[in-house]
């Protein structure tokens, strides 16, 4: 089975800030990698898909980048309101499907 | 517009079972999966299995083949998980989420707002 690992798990941030998450897959997974938000008591919600494809009516402040094993997330900018855990899902096939562990952001 | 609606908050015993609904509106129904995933309290996600509402045909990750069933009934657009044998580490938030029309790659667009399942002795 392919696994998912993410860095870092959590880290403190501040209003302004250039946040970078990583996500690495332990084989070849192409683009096909998503990344979700989840903010406390809620569903996640899509952000990026294939990558790099930023869903409609996401800010743009929010971007991917990567293929093959490794995977680039990045909040230009960050705002109050994108404190949240942030998820990369690996989806190529069927029934394989990952999620990463999560990286969690906190205010400083 | 697209709405994922689930049942409510469950508690059950050890050993019981639990049947969860997703009740789909604004699209299709018979033409996009229908994926279950989990989360523990304080944990993350976790990918269960999917169900291709046309024919029924299920996919299910290792640690939920065999307790876990997943239906559908067309004339109200719903899908059912039924989770049997629960433990205590089966406490967790359960979605549901539509996938992509096809078994290829894809992504979760659009989500339920998750039911509660306590497992309490």
């Amino acid at each position: 089975d392919v696994q998912m690992t993410q860095s870092p798990s959590s880290l403190s941030v501040s209003v302004g800030d250039r946040v970078t998450i990583t996500c690495q897959a332990s084989q070849d997974i192409r683009q096909y990698l998503n990344w979700y938000q989840q903010k406390p008591g809620k569903a996640p919600k899509l952000l990026i898909s294939d990558a790099s494809k930023l869903e409609t009516g996401v800010p743009s402040r929010f971007s991917g980048s990567g293929s093959g094993t490794h995977f680039t997330f990045t909040i230009s900018n960050l705002q109050a309101e994108d404190i949240a855990t942030y998820y990369c899902q690996k989806y190529d096939s069927l029934p394989a499907i990952t999620f990463g562990p999560g990286t969690r952001l906190d205010m400083k | 517009q697209v709405q994922l609606v689930q049942s409510g908050a469950e508690v059950k015993k050890p050993g019981a079972s639990v049947k969860i609904s997703c009740t789909a509106s604004g699209y299709t129904f018979m033409w996009f999966y229908i994926h279950w995933v989990r989360q523990a309290p304080g944990q993350g996600l976790e990918w269960m299995g999917v169900i291709n509402p046309p024919n029924q045909s299920t996919f299910f990750a290792r640690a939920f083949q065999g307790r876990t069933t997943l239906t559908r009934d067309t004339a109200t657009s719903t899908v059912h998980m039924e989770l049997s044998s629960l433990t205590f580490d089966d406490t967790a938030v359960y979605f549901c989420a539509r996938g992509p029309s096809g078994a290829g790659r894809g992504r979760f667009e659009y989500w339920g707002q998750g039911t509660p399942v306590t497992v309490s002795s």
